[in-house]
């Protein structure tokens, strides 16, 4: 079936690193790939999404592209700052009929002063 | 995208009761979902309510558990019933925008259950 892979965390940063999440998927045929940030006591929000191959998406800084080749949609941000310390999921769907949200287990990001 | 609450925010339930979940969005959406994310885990998908339909329960969710009702197209309802401590979860509701491919999220409820 269609999965989703993330790496382990957590992912321990000071302020102003640079931030890779890394993402990989398997899927049979070409999904829609989305990362959603959870801040501490909240729900889920769509960070960003990219719909089909060579695609970036991009929101607050935080950018990732699609990569059919390494079917990988790993996250990266510039300059991290203490106010994104959350968890991050990576997720895909299928686009042919409807089909359910799959997510990774979650990532959790941690930026020290 | 869409504005969506949820009620309650949080709530603390004896073990054999039951808790209603509401969820209500600022727009009129075919799809709505409900979520149940259990401490330190990713998201499951626990059923798909599409007004005037009955929902769709995913695999390990029986309606008996966990019935809902999606009475019109800006609110949805999620009952736990005869709770037990492994319910203890956060359940969020999503909504599917621009088709069904993307999904925003309420801020979801935090279920504590003894």
């Amino acid at each position: 079936g269609n999965s989703v892979t993330q790496m382990e965390g957590p992912v321990t940063l000071s302020e102003e690193a640079f931030l890779t999440i890394n993402c990989t998927y398997t899927a049979t045929g070409y999904p829609s790939l989305f990362w959603y940030v959870q801040y501490p006591g909240e729900g889920l929000q769509l960070l960003l999404k990219a719909t089909k191959a060579d695609d970036k998406g991009s929101n607050k800084g935080f950018e990732a592209t699609y990569r059919k080749e390494t079917t990988s949609f790993h996250l990266e941000k510039g300059s991290v700052q203490v106010s994104d310390s959350a968890v991050y999921f990576c997720a895909l769907i299928m686009n042919t009929g409807f089909q359910k949200l799959v997510f990774g287990t979650g990532t959790r990001l941690l930026v020290s002063p | 995208s869409a504005v969506i609450s949820q009620k309650p925010s949080r709530d603390i339930c004896q073990r054999g009761t039951s808790l209603t979940i509401q969820c209500q969005v600022d727009s009129q959406v075919t799809m709505m979902f409900w979520y149940r994310q259990q401490p330190g885990q990713s998201l499951t998908l626990i059923a798909t309510a599409n007004q005037g339909s009955e929902a769709t329960y995913e695999s390990g969710f029986v309606i008996d558990k966990f019935p809902i009702s999606r009475p019109n197209l800006t609110f949805s309802t999620l009952t736990v019933s005869n709770m037990s401590p492994e319910d203890s979860s956060i359940y969020l509701c999503s909504v599917g925008l621009q088709g069904w491919e993307t999904q925003y999220f309420g801020p979801g409820t935090r279920l504590l259950v003894l």
